[in-house]
């Protein structure tokens, strides 16, 4: 268990359709990171929030958005949902600073997306 | 424009032979350098990275890899492979400035280790 939890693991809907997917960053980690992960394009960065604050913006679709709560968990919402956005999407989450572990990005499982 | 590749698709490996997984990079300035792996249905998990000092950098599992700043290479290596080995290997980079710890991926090599 890495300590970065997401839900759910297996999600299954249609076309035009919308989801939300939940990340848990893991304990003391103020910053989490939405990666796509499909077949074809790899792993592709999507964006990433820092203690509420959107830090960066990545390959992220109009279509997507995410937001971190106060208590730093965030949602990843997908919307008008296509065939091709069928993929796995992972949360990972860092601190910053000199101690051991930090500036390393820590992945929950993921997040496995069929579109119908 | 930054970037990371690894050039092979999948590499081979007899058990207990030695392995090699290539990586090349190209950022601007120093960059923070990482390999990940991950195996079926699971998560990346951190095996090591390469920030500054020593260019040989030793990870979990019995791994280690090679900072070559002049080829901007950062090759993952293990002395004997083991079955277990068999996964995805992916190499990334964190740009010296800013991207507040962003990391940029490269396509993946899936290792398989031959018994």
């Amino acid at each position: 268990d890495s300590g970065v939890t997401q839900t759910p693991k297996h999600l299954i809907t249609a076309t035009g359709q919308r989801v939300t997917l939940r990340c848990s960053p893991r304990s003391g980690d103020l910053s989490v990171y939405w990666y796509q992960q499909s077949l074809d394009q790899g792993l592709q960065f999507l964006i990433q929030y820092y203690n509420g604050e959107e830090r960066a913006k990545g390959n992220i679709l109009e279509r997507f958005s995410a937001q971190q709560f106060p208590d730093l968990h965030s949602e990843l919402n997908l919307s008008s949902l296509e065939l091709g956005d069928s993929a796995l999407y992972f949360c990972a989450s860092s601190s910053f600073g000199g101690a051991p572990g930090a500036n390393v990005l820590t992945f929950g499982a993921g997040s496995r997306l069929t579109v119908l | 424009a930054q970037s990371v590749a690894q050039p092979e698709d999948q590499v081979n490996v007899a058990e207990g032979n030695p392995l090699t997984v290539k990586c090349t990079y190209s950022v601007s300035g120093n960059p923070y350098l990482f390999w990940y792996v991950q195996y079926p249905n699971r998560g990346l998990q951190f095996l090591l990275k390469y920030i500054t000092g020593d260019n040989l950098v030793k990870g979990s599992y019995g791994f280690e890899a090679e900072f070559n700043k002049s080829q901007t290479s950062f090759h993952l290596k293990k002395p004997s492979a083991l079955v277990s080995d068999s996964a995805l290997y992916f190499c990334a980079v964190r740009p010296e400035a800013g991207g507040y710890n962003k990391l940029i991926f490269g396509a993946g090599t899936r290792l398989a280790v031959h018994p």
